[in-house]
């Protein structure tokens, strides 16, 4: 089975802190994604990561950024945190070709 | 653009059917999926359909396609209490292999006893 864990269920965080969220698949993936989850708003893409190293913008990238250094790892930053951060956050990987993306249990983040 | 839509929230009394219908913008994605999320939970796969077909049947589960009316919906028979949770429809998109899934924002499915 694929496994897709997030480091953290539930993470309270102050304005203006550094905030790293982490992804980890153990099946070998190639392409990892970010999204936030927001009553209403559905899911919406943060960032991806085609490959080691490699990222792409998605819908809102706005106040994050990505590392992808080990194919296994992806983490989304939020460089300062702020309020309007609050939300799900979702991270999935996907083994090409194939679209079907494995999800992970999600952190809800709350900042303060 | 590309956009994926739903209706918000459903309904049901346990032991009927449920419908949840979606529709969709890029005649071109190559497969459509159904996932499920329970509270708390992240996203579970749980079913999907290549653009090719009509309908695919997997236990409870119906999924029909109409490709002209760019229309998909998904049917649970017997819902049960168990079922209730946030239904995600979503399409592939042009034949990109390696870029996201695009969601729609959820159809809360509620189950009464």
């Amino acid at each position: 089975d694929v496994k897709v864990t997030q480091s953290s269920r539930y993470l309270v965080k102050r304005t203006g802190e550094k905030v790293f969220l982490e992804c980890v698949q153990d099946m070998d993936h190639e392409n990892m994604f970010w999204y936030r989850q927001d009553p209403g708003l559905g899911l919406r893409l943060i960032y991806f990561s085609y490959d080691v190293k490699m990222k792409e913008k998605g819908d809102i990238p706005e106040g994050y950024s990505v590392s992808r250094e080990k194919k296994e790892r992806f983490s989304l930053i939020l460089e300062s945190a702020s309020t309007n951060q609050t939300s799900m956050y979702l991270c999935a990987s996907k083994k090409l070709p194939s679209y079907e993306q494995y999800f992970g249990p999600g952190t809800r983040l709350t900042v303060t | 653009g590309e956009d994926v839509e739903q209706s918000l929230f459903l309904s049901v009394r346990e032991g009927d059917s449920s419908v949840i219908n979606c529709t969709y913008t890029d005649s071109s994605s190559t497969y459509l999926y159904w996932y499920k999320q329970e509270p708390g939970a992240g996203l579970q796969l749980l079913t999907y359909i290549f653009s090719n077909m009509d309908m695919k049947q997997d236990q409870r589960l119906t999924v029909l396609l109409n490709k002209k009316d760019k229309h998909l919906s998904l049917r649970i028979a017997d819902t049960q209490t168990g079922d209730s949770a946030i239904y995600f429809c979503a399409e592939s998109g042009p034949n990109q292999a390696g870029t996201a899934l695009i969601f729609g924002k959820g159809t809360t499915l509620s189950v009464s006893s």
